[in-house]
């Protein structure tokens, strides 16, 4: 069946370093992947997408680019602030209409 | 435009008392789905309306209903609590489908606890 997996947390990183989050999903046909951020007390909020193959989405400083030949959205950083502690969920939507999400990484940045 | 909006933001019931939750969606916006999040399931898929209609239904008992109202709000039911339904519910609107690249906007949850 359809499936996210990401890569478990907790993630501690320090401020300014790379950040790298797996995620790799199962699905049928040509899904369309997101990511997700959540900050403490708030619902999700759409960090980036992509809707086919190679396509890469960015936003503030993140990227992930859609690799179909790995079934993987790795989410990455060059430069993390202490601001971008949150949980971050790798999401998938099928033609199905039904959305699929990863059990999600806590990131903490220290400063 | 206003986000969407889920209310109440907090519910403290007792086993086998029943809930209401109730969404609106950003103006426009025709599917509304719903989220279960729990630290140890993660974030559940409940089910989707579209026009009124359920369109898509996770794997949750019968006790879990929704619907959907011709202005696209949408209430989802819990009857029968259980203390295992304690979590924070999700709701989520977007423009046409919420499969495809449609992206979903995330109300700020209800967390319900029950005791």
């Amino acid at each position: 069946g359809n499936s996210v997996t990401q890569m478990e947390g907790p993630v501690t990183l320090s401020e300014e370093a790379f950040l790298t989050i797996n995620c790799t999903y199962t699905a049928t046909g040509y899904p369309s992947l997101f990511w997700y951020v959540q900050y403490p007390g708030e619902g999700l909020q759409l960090l980036l997408k992509a809707t086919k193959a190679d396509d890469k989405g960015s936003n503030k400083g993140f990227e992930a680019t859609y690799r179909k030949e790995t079934t993987s959205f790795h989410l990455e950083k060059g430069s993390v602030q202490v601001s971008d502690s949150a949980v971050y969920f790798c999401a998938f939507n099928t033609n199905a209409g039904k959305s699929t999400f990863g059990d999600g990484t806590t990131l903490t940045v220290k400063p | 435009k206003a986000g969407v909006t889920q209310t109440p933001r907090y519910l403290i019931k007792t086993r086998g008392q029943q809930v209401t939750l109730s969404c609106s969606p950003i103006s426009g916006h025709r599917s509304v789905s719903w989220y279960q999040q729990t630290p140890g399931q993660g974030l559940q898929f409940l089910f989707e309306y579209f026009s009124e209609t359920q369109r898509n239904k996770g794997n949750f008992p019968g006790r879990f209903s929704g619907r959907q109202f011709s202005n696209s709000r949408s209430e989802m039911n819990v009857s029968t609590l259980e203390l295992g339904d304690s979590a924070l519910y999700l709701c989520a609107s977007s423009l046409e489908q919420a499969g495809g690249s449609d992206t979903q906007y995330f109300g700020p949850g209800t967390r319900l606890t029950v005791l």
